[in-house]
């Protein structure tokens, strides 16, 4: 079955930096979400889209960005990249309010 | 604010040992209560969904159930390739999907 498909897995940044982070939701899921989890850390709720539309917004910085496309897509975008975003991120989606399915993640790490 | 608090933070049992995993919940209003299992470096695994009090669901060794304020995962008869992160999430009424974690149990089992 297909599944969440995140990228990259790793992703290696200098501080001040610019990162995207791409996500491609399971088919027929219309809703998508973005979490951030720190070193045995909760994951913690950034954004969510349903059917491309902002639904949810969390503990997302200013300097980060987040849309869903018309093919369902996701990207985050992080400018000016600090130490302390160096983190797990994952995307997750739904059919609706049913359960959420996570990708892999990506692993950024700002030196 | 949903909040989620989890306990024991870690729990350590030899193989066969039977234990429960706590999960206190705060919710406006419970759209459902998720139990997720993680491994390290990996994405969030769904296990189950409970929705009212008085709710249980099983899979192989592990159950779970539901109260007004608690849910517990059961574990029985655990083996070591149950050792992971469970993590428990809530979705309430004030939000549109997103899920709010508690900090996760590492559970290890050791032969």
């Amino acid at each position: 079955a297909a599944g969440v498909i995140q990228s990259p897995r790793h992703l290696i940044k200098e501080k001040r930096e610019t990162a995207t982070l791409k996500c491609y939701p399971i088919p027929r899921h219309d809703t998508v979400y973005w979490y951030q989890q720190g070193p045995g850390q909760d994951p913690q709720f950034l954004i969510s889209f349903y059917e491309k539309m902002q639904s949810d917004k969390g503990s997302i910085p200013d300097r980060f960005s987040a849309q869903q496309f018309s093919d369902y897509h996701s990207e985050l975008n992080m400018s000016s990249l600090e130490l302390g975003d160096s983190a797990l991120y994952f995307c997750a989606s739904s059919l609706g309010t049913e359960k959420l399915f996570f990708g892999s993640g990506t692993q950024l790490s700002v030196l | 604010e949903d909040q989620v608090t989890q306990s024991p933070e870690a729990l350590r049992l030899q193989e066969g040992e039977s234990s429960s995993l706590n999960c206190s919940y705060t919710v406006s209003g419970l759209r459902g209560l998720f139990w997720y299992r993680q491994d390290p470096g990996k994405g969030p695994e769904f296990l189950f969904t409970l929705y009212s009090a008085g709710e249980e669901k099983e899979k192989e060794r592990l159950k779970a159930t539901l109260t007004k304020k608690e849910s517990f995962l059961h574990i029985t008869a655990p083996k070591p390739e149950d050792s992971a992160t469970y993590l428990c999430a809530v979705r309430g009424t004030g939000t549109a999907s997103k899920l709010t974690f508690g900090t996760g149990t590492r559970l290890q089992v050791t032969l």
